[in-house]
């Protein structure tokens, strides 16, 4: 099984309606990240959490909102989705206290807005 | 603030050849470490090769290789011995060990080895 797992893999959803996206890892890392992909623009952070009573805004985190359930749960919410919110999202974990603090990513989720 | 730049878009190179993906990083932090990841079509995320702003030596995981220059603020990847499945998107991030922690990425590579 994945370290880090996200559901739903993919999902259609029409304009307005609400979607969240979960994230769960096994790694025990503390901190965790919200990324979307869109080509051309590489990955842009939305949201980042290092436990759970800290959560943080990334560089675009309008439209977004997060919950950290736990130290192993981030869901990533889209209130009301819209068209130019269709991306690939990325939840990753790090430690920076194990070997060099990379991000471990989870297998991403492709969300499509009609 | 922290900003990473990859200024190729597209790239070839024949299989069996080296091949140099650039990366230019900006941060007023003394302490940061750069990384690159690839990205096969499949679309996972993978973790290639790590530089530390305070390592002296230039990093090496197998065929990878990190050309840091840090006065530069450089950070090219280079890919010895070109094979058909390097193709992929190739990112470069960077995080700063002081304040948030962020690992903010660049707008990627695209590498395409021919046969």
């Amino acid at each position: 099984d994945a370290d880090v797992t996200q559901t739903p893999r993919n999902r259609i959803t029409k304009t307005g309606k609400r979607i969240m996206l979960e994230c769960s890892q096994t790694k025990g890392h503390d901190r965790m990240y919200w990324y979307r992909q869109d080509p051309g623009l590489g990955l842009r952070l939305i949201y980042y959490s290092f436990d759970v009573k800290d959560i943080n805004k990334g560089e675009i985190s309008d439209g977004y909102s997060v919950s950290r359930q736990a130290q192993a749960k981030f869901s990533l919410s889209l209130e009301s989705a819209i068209p130019n919110q269709t991306a690939l999202y990325f939840c990753a974990t790090s430690d920076y206290t194990q070997g060099v603090g990379e991000l471990f990513f989870g297998e991403g989720s492709r969300l499509t807005v009609l | 603030a922290q900003k990473i730049t990859q200024t190729q878009p597209g790239m070839f190179v024949q299989e069996k050849e080296a091949v140099t993906l650039d990366c230019t990083y900006d941060t007023s932090d003394q302490s940061y470490g750069l990384f690159w990841y690839k990205q096969p079509s499949s679309g996972e995320m993978i973790f290639l090769i790590y530089q530390g702003s305070y390592d002296e030596q230039n990093a090496t995981e197998g065929r990878y290789s990190l050309n840091f220059q840090k006065a530069r603020k450089s950070a090219n990847l280079v890919i010895s011995a070109s094979q058909l499945g390097d193709s992929a998107m190739y990112f470069c991030a960077m995080r700063e060990f002081s304040g948030t922690y962020k690992y903010i990425f660049g707008t990627g590579t695209r590498l395409k080895v021919l046969a």
